[in-house]
């Protein structure tokens, strides 16, 4: 089983500032990664595939890069409703795995 | 755009069993494999099922071999998650989510709202 790992658990942050987030596999997974944003109350909603493509509801504000096992997601300019829980998930092999997830909480 | 509803959850006693349903609104759902995965506050996302668009190939967690069982039926646009032998560690809120075409793994691109399961006595 792939280890997803991200880091940090808690990042808090004033709106306008720009973050990173990172997530690091067990072992190589190519690019076969994604990255959700989860509001409280709410399910997931798919963030970043690929590594780095980029969901069409969601604004170039959100980046994602890495391939391997070293990924990161940059939020650019903090908006209020970013203020989430982000998870980072690998899809190369079974079974699928979660990271334990990166809160972004306002300062 | 596919919408993903689910019903079915509630409180069972240990060694209960419940049955998830997971209703998408339109035709897309047809051609994608779908995956059910659970969130608990201790444990996060944990990926639990995964059932092709054919059916053919289905995979299971380890920590739900044998118990539960994962069925869809594309004349209903739905998916289902039987489970049986429920154990107090599989309380959690169960999503149901659309992955890849035929039997790709993918990301999940569109969740259902999820639903919770309670396993308490």
């Amino acid at each position: 089983e792939i280890v997803m790992t991200q880091s940090p658990a808690t990042l808090s942050v004033s709106p306008g500032e720009s973050v990173t987030l990172s997530c690091r596999a067990s072992q190589s997974i190519g690019n076969n990664l994604a990255w959700y944003q989860q509001r409280p109350g709410q399910a997931p909603s798919l963030l970043i595939s690929y590594a780095s493509t980029r969901a069409t509801s969601f604004p170039a504000r959100f980046s994602g890069s890495g391939s391997g096992t070293e990924f990161t997601l940059t939020i650019s300019g903090l908006q209020s409703e970013d203020f989430a829980l982000y998870y980072c998930q690998q899809y190369n092999s079974w079974p699928l795995t979660f990271g334990q997830g990166t809160k972004v909480e306002i300062k | 755009e596919v919408q993903l509803v689910q019903s079915g959850g509630g409180l069972v006693e240990p060694g209960g069993s419940l049955r998830l349903s997971c209703a998408a609104s339109t035709l897309a759902f047809g051609t994608h494999a779908m995956t059910w995965v659970r969130q608990t506050p201790d444990r996060g996302l944990e990926w639990i099922s995964f059932i092709s668009s054919s059916s053919n190939t289905k995979y299971y967690a380890d920590s739900v071999l044998g118990r539960f069982t994962v069925t869809r039926d594309k004349a209903k646009n739905s998916v289902f998650l039987q489970m049986n032998s429920l154990r107090v560690e599989d309380t959690a809120v169960y999503f149901c989510a659309r992955g890849g075409p035929a039997s790709a793994s993918e990301a999940l691109d569109i969740w259902g709202q999820g639903t919770m399961v309670t396993v308490s006595s």
